[in-house]
């Protein structure tokens, strides 16, 4: 498929253990986004990759969280330590990027839903 | 930082009747997106405005952007059930990085 794919779908893990959620981007977008949405709320910004500049982490809630992508390919989300607070569902979006014309679209995934017991 | 504001948060209305959420950005922007979430679903991109004093149209759902580049508004006519969802902007800033920031967001509902 040429869409943006995100694995697992659902992720229940135990309070205190590591995930680690992936993104596979459409191809050729330079531009990776982050996204926590609990339920019933808004999208939360929490990083963002564009190309091979350094990413913008200023979303991210805290040191327990973080985020490496591969070049221009996929992106993998760390949760370390996992929160009950943390249950939400975490969005990956791509886009065209920098240095494209202004349309510049954002291709969501399906999401993957955490859930912490 | 750059802060998007999105208003109302939730909205019912009529099957019929109108419906209208606005966003306020605090600094100008280069452009605004909506996107649609339908429930249970991911956000699906609508539309992007551009210019200064935009307005598009795409059937009943009419977009403008506004004269000084940091308000916008999405304007539903005769709402019809499958209008219910979360209805999404985001701005990118002008003059900087490629980042975009979505609002909160307004949950549409629809009463039959």
């Amino acid at each position: 498929g040429a869409g943006v794919s995100q694995s697992p779908s659902n992720k229940v893990t135990e309070k205190g253990k590591d995930v680690e959620l992936r993104c596979d981007p459409i191809s050729g977008h330079t531009a990776l986004y982050w996204y926590r949405q609990r339920l019933g709320q808004g999208l939360e910004f929490l990083i963002y990759f564009q190309g091979n500049s350094a990413p913008d982490k200023s979303g991210l809630p805290s040191d327990r969280f973080s985020a490496e992508r591969t070049g221009e390919s996929v992106s993998t989300l760390t949760i370390q330590r996992t929160q009950q607070e943390d249950s939400a569902v975490y969005l990956c979006a791509s886009s065209l990027g920098q240095g494209t014309i202004s349309y510049n679209e954002q291709f969501f995934g399906p999401g993957t839903r955490l859930t912490v017991l | 930082g750059q802060q998007v504001m999105q208003i109302p948060q939730y909205q019912h209305v009529q099957e019929g009747e109108d419906f209208t959420t606005y966003c306020n950005s605090s600094t100008t922007l280069s452009n605004i997106q909506w996107y649609k979430q339908r429930p249970g679903g991911h956000p699906v991109f609508l539309i992007q405005l551009v210019k200064s004093g935009e307005v598009k149209k795409q059937k009943r759902l009419t977009f403008q952007f506004g004269e000084a580049k940091k308000n916008s508004s999405l304007h539903i006519t005769a709402t019809q059930t499958t209008d219910v969802g979360t209805y999404f902007c985001a701005g990118r800033n002008a003059g900087r990085d490629d980042k975009i920031i979505f609002g909160k967001g307004t949950r549409l509902h629809i009463l039959p």
